[in-house]
């Protein structure tokens, strides 16, 4: 099976830039998701990491570290609409799971 | 931009009663899924389902659930006989391929009494 681990709070201030870290347990691998989720919205798609190293689009990238089975996503210049809750999911590649195993997700609220 | 649609946006229902929720993917799309969120909890899968078939299911989608694509556009969830625990957000999605990017819909969020 699988398993995540992220924080389950942080808080921030408009301009700052904030870490949010995801450790995962599978049998296999395929690629680390992030997804942001407004309250009473819809997961929507962040990014996605399937090799080591520093993905970046826009002001949001995600990290990989395969071998520590450890993830990130960092917000940069963050505004008060990134207050949502963050996804991070995995799928099952040994498997070929097309299903996502997400985290329990963290609250990031931003301060003005 | 596409998106995945679903309807309807809530739905209240009495205990014992058959639900379906309804949901149409992006055109090109060939995979389908549905999740589920209990309020305040993680995305849960329910089910995948590709070329008119099941192909992959959780311990949660049970003999009282299944899905079904009708016609070309449309893919249901129908619960049988709903429970009080299967109040929850249920969310449409759909990836061009078995390992792309899934593309979650806004949601249909049942309420069983």
């Amino acid at each position: 099976g699988q398993s995540l681990e992220q924080p389950s709070e942080v808080t921030a201030v408009e301009g700052a830039i904030v870490q949010i870290n995801c450790t995962y347990q599978t049998s296999g691998f395929y690629g680390l998701s992030w997804y942001q989720q407004h309250d009473g919205g819809a997961p929507t798609f962040l990014s996605y990491n399937a090799l080591d190293g520093l993905e970046e689009t826009g002001r949001f990238s995600s990290f990989l570290s395969r071998s520590d089975s450890y993830g990130y996503l960092l917000l940069q210049e963050l505004q008060m609409k990134d207050s949502a809750s963050y996804f991070c999911a995995v799928r099952d590649g040994d498997t070929g799971r097309r299903a996502l195993t997400f985290g329990s997700g963290t609250r990031l609220q931003v301060q003005p | 931009e596409p998106e995945v649609t679903q309807t309807p946006s809530h739905q209240v229902t009495q205990m014992g009663q058959e639900v379906i929720l309804r949901c149409v993917p992006i055109s090109n799309h060939l995979y389908f899924y549905w999740y589920r969120q209990i309020l305040g909890q993680k995305v849960e899968f329910l089910v995948s389902f590709y070329n008119n078939e099941i192909s992959e299911k959780s311990e949660i989608f049970d003999d009282q659930f299944s899905v079904e694509r009708p016609d070309g556009s449309n893919f249901t969830l129908k619960i049988r006989s709903t429970k009080l625990e299967d109040s929850a957000m249920y969310f449409c999605a759909s990836s061009v391929g078995p390992q792309e990017t899934q593309y979650f819909g806004p949601g249909t969020r049942l309420l069983v009494l």
